[in-house]
Order: C-alpha cells, then structure tokens, then sequence
C-alpha cells in the first residue's frame, strides 16, 4: 500500500541552528501539505502545493521557514534559525481528489 | 479558518459502543473526515463523507452527518482496547482542499 514517507523521525536541535525535513508523497498525488501539530492540538497548515506551486503559505512563518517542492514531487520543509517554540510534531500529507493521507511525521525538538 | 470543535475526552469501556462528536462552522464544507491518531505517530485517515451524504457505515464505522445543525458523529461499534487514541474531525471548505482540524477527542477503552 503506498505511503507517504517522511524523514528524519525525530530530531532534536539546538536553538539558533537550521533544520530540513523531507516529504516523499504518493505516486500521482499533485496536492501536498505540510502541518505543524503541537502537544495536544490538531494539526495546522503551514503550507499546501499543488504540483511544484504554492497555493497557500498565508500561516508559514517566513522570516524563518521556507518550503519547496521543486519538481512537484518530493518536498522539503527548513526552518533556520530554529526558536524553542519551534518544538512539535511536523506532518507532511498529500492528496488527490481531496482526501489526504498522511505520513508517519517528523518529531522535532528544539533545545 | 473556520472553527471545528470537539469534545476532548471520552471513556467507555470494552464492548461498548463509543460516539465522538464535532460541530463545525464554515457551511460550505463539502467534505468532512475522521482521523485517528496514536501516540507519537501520523494520522490515519477512518473515513470521510460527502456533505450530500447523511450517513456512511464502513464495517465498526457509522458517520453521520446533519448538515442543519453543522454537527458530525462518529460512532465505533464493539469498541476494542487497540481503538484507544486520539480521533480528529476535519472538514474541507469549497474555497480551497486543505485541511481544518478540531483539537481532538482522546478515547480511552477500558477493560
């Protein structure tokens, strides 16, 4: 059964330092989405593609988080410089025909 | 975005039947979803219904939908210890695909 794949699964950071995560979505799906979930909250948008365009990045922090997906498949997410508040669940989701499957996330830490 | 609201906790014991509810606001969603979330992993998409649907049954899985009152359940027949974990409604606006979120109900089956 296809997945959506992510790495690293965990990582922990020392604040001030850079931080890349990666998104490998279904084969075929052009949506892909990148949530934020902290502690106890339900994931939020940080930023949707369709293909290699962004369609909606009115929540991604810009001042320190950047997104591309270049090739309108694989993805990455960075966050440079790295705040304490930054610490939470990152989840990366693609869909096709509006129903979104999510991968396995990436738990970050920031210390 | 629009507000999705759920009750956060909800017990019930082995066996039993188990209904989360949400309540949404935005009155153009055209699709809603329950997901189900364990401890630190992704979210695993349950179901979805259209909003021209009133009710889905999916095995253990009833959905159902009033659209007069904005109001989704989800009801898990037989519920079992491995259903513990967090469960999120979501609903999809027309004015774009990406995903609205609730907090999250966390279900503890009991023995």
């Amino acid at each position: 059964e296809a997945e959506v794949a992510q790495s690293p699964r965990y990582k922990i950071t020392e604040k001030s330092q850079a931080v890349a995560f990666w998104c490998d979505p279904i084969s075929g799906h052009a949506t892909l989405y990148w949530y934020r979930q902290i502690l106890g909250q339900g994931p939020e948008l940080l930023v949707q593609f369709q293909d290699e365009s962004v369609v909606d990045d009115s929540q991604l922090p810009k001042d320190r988080f950047s997104a591309e997906r270049l090739k309108g498949v694989d993805s990455t997410l960075k966050i440079q410089p790295a705040e304490l508040g930054d610490s939470a669940m990152y989840l990366c989701a693609s869909s096709r025909d509006r129903v979104a499957f999510f991968g396995q996330g990436t738990r970050l830490t920031v210390v | 975005g629009e507000d999705v609201e759920q009750s956060l906790f909800l017990s019930v014991r082995e066996g039993d039947s188990s209904v989360i509810n949400c309540t949404y606001t935005d009155s153009s969603s055209t699709y809603l979803y329950w997901y189900k979330q364990e401890p630190g992993a992704g979210l695993q998409l349950l179901t979805y219904i259209f909003s021209n649907m009133d009710m889905k049954q999916d095995q253990r899985l009833t959905v159902l939908l009033n659209k007069k009152d904005k109001h989704l359940s989800l009801r898990i027949a037989d519920t079992q210890t491995g259903d513990s974990a967090i469960y999120f409604c979501a609903e999809t606006p027309n004015s774009g695909y990406a995903l609205n979120f609730g907090k999250g109900t966390s279900l503890l089956v009991t023995p």
